[in-house]
């Protein structure tokens, strides 16, 4: 039973336009959101968080929104880059748990 | 500073063999987790050890897995009797102290078994 999912393997967009990457979860529990970047070969990065008593934060290029009546949230990637090129995995915690629940990730690919 | 360090980089192993992963945590950090990744997955937690406060094992698949983290720093995956499902990428992370803190994940072991 998946409860973080992205729907979504592969995204491909256009250097300098906007980079939509979306994320749904089954579990009304999770009350802290994050996402994370990753290069082959390495580690998934930080990229940006959101707590569940905010629905939208910001930080540079990057935003992430959380709708929880939807139980959605995306991060919009503007304007995108090549460099922005990367497998993007969205997670999820449960208040007082120290677990992150993954999806699967969304490949993303900037063309220049 | 340096970041999070895991050896090796890469496994090869016979089924039914067992095997051990390294994992190096940033300084300072006191909580360190390991997480798996298979082919086409997402990150599957496997456990997560905070200080000198016994560690939570909730993800570990089997009996086959175990870990520990001595001295509150380096710490050891041991999967016993690896079966061909065992083969992912093994991933550890660091963070300052809870969950909220960001999470450092060094470059993954990849293990193979044959």
């Amino acid at each position: 039973d998946q409860q973080v999912k992205q729907n979504s393997p592969s995204l491909s967009v256009q250097e300098g336009r906007i980079s939509i990457l979306n994320c749904d979860y089954t579990n009304s529990m999770f009350d802290y959101f994050l996402w994370y970047k990753k290069y082959p070969a390495e580690g998934p990065t930080f990229l940006i968080s959101i707590s569940s008593i905010k629905d939208k934060n910001e930080d540079g290029r990057f935003t992430v929104f959380l709708n929880k009546s939807a139980k959605h949230l995306s991060l919009h990637i503007v304007p995108s880059q090549p460099g922005d090129s990367a497998v993007y995995f969205c997670a999820a915690s449960e208040g007082g748990s120290e677990k992150l629940v993954f999806g699967k990730g969304t490949k993303l690919t900037v063309n220049p | 500073g340096a970041g999070v360090s895991q050896s090796p980089s890469n496994k090869v192993t016979e089924k039914g063999k067992d095997v051990e992963l390294r994992c190096d945590p940033i300084s300072g950090h006191t909580a360190l987790y390991w997480y798996r990744q298979s082919l086409g997955q997402g990150l599957e937690f496997l456990i997560y050890f905070q200080g000198n406060s016994a560690p939570d094992k909730s993800g570990l698949p089997s009996d086959r897995f175990s870990a520990e983290r001595t001295g509150g720093s380096v710490s050891t995956l041991t999967i016993q009797r690896t079966q061909q499902e065992d083969s992912a990428v093994y991933l550890c992370a660091s963070s300052f102290f809870m969950v909220t803190d960001t999470q450092y994940f060094g470059p993954g072991t990849r293990l193979t078994v044959l």
